[in-house]
């Protein structure tokens, strides 16, 4: 079992839609949790960190951390074409960060 | 002004070959970082070096040397390269090693073998 899982997608959703992408992990000693943005042939961007469980919003997105059932979430709020990328989850135990595969998201207008 | 730069950006060659791969950051920071990032998307990381120091080495070939001349700068040599070694590779920064430290990318050299 891979340390962090996340849904393969792809996934297609129409603009305006209610998007959630998800992780699940293995390793208990992962306390910080981050969602990165990769726009196709760029580099990732950090576009969400969280410590330990729990909700932060900021504008459209909300990422949501439980660390009971070592899962994490990405919500996107009225996507828009411009959220379409591949969104990658990383995890850090303080040793380095782990990514899942990542999932691309298309929202079509 | 790029944050991250890596150079080239493209790079193809033959199985055999040697070639390096060149990475700076005008950020400030100390801690610098190169990924590997497969066909399949999953972004793995290789080696991190924090003010010149080697700290992570994540079971790499020795065929694969990282050499950081300063803290600015972090290049990777790649000898005898092989058709596995077909990938883009990410050079990264931060400032610490704390994990809470957002880690700022390049746009990555995309590295084929003939």
């Amino acid at each position: 079992q891979k340390e962090v899982e996340q849904d393969p997608g792809p996934l297609s959703v129409p603009e305006g839609a209610i998007v959630s992408l998800n992780c699940t992990y293995s390793n208990s000693a992962f306390q910080y949790f981050m969602w990165y943005r990769q726009y196709s042939r760029k580099g990732p961007e950090l576009l969400m960190y969280t410590y330990s469980s729990g909700n932060k919003e900021d504008g459209r997105f909300t990422a949501q951390v439980d660390k009971s059932s070592k899962y994490i979430s990405l919500f996107i709020r009225d996507s828009q074409p411009s959220d379409s990328a591949t969104y990658l989850c990383a995890m850090n135990d303080n040793s380095k960060l782990t990514f899942g595969k990542g999932i691309t998201l298309s929202v079509r207008p | 002004d790029t944050a991250v730069s890596q150079t080239p950006k493209y790079l193809v060659t033959q199985m055999g070959n040697d070639k390096s791969i060149k990475c700076e950051q005008n950020l400030g920071h100390d801690t610098m970082y190169w990924y590997k990032q497969d066909s399949k998307k999953f972004l793995k990381i290789m080696f991190s070096y924090n003010n010149k120091e080697l700290i992570i080495n994540e079971t790499v070939p020795n065929r694969f040397s990282p050499k950081s001349p300063d803290k600015a700068h972090l290049n990777l040599h790649i000898n005898s390269l092989e058709l596995g070694d077909s990938a883009v590779y990410f050079c990264a920064s931060s400032q610490g090693v704390q994990p809470n430290q957002p880690q700022h990318f390049g746009d990555g050299t995309r590295l084929s073998i003939l």
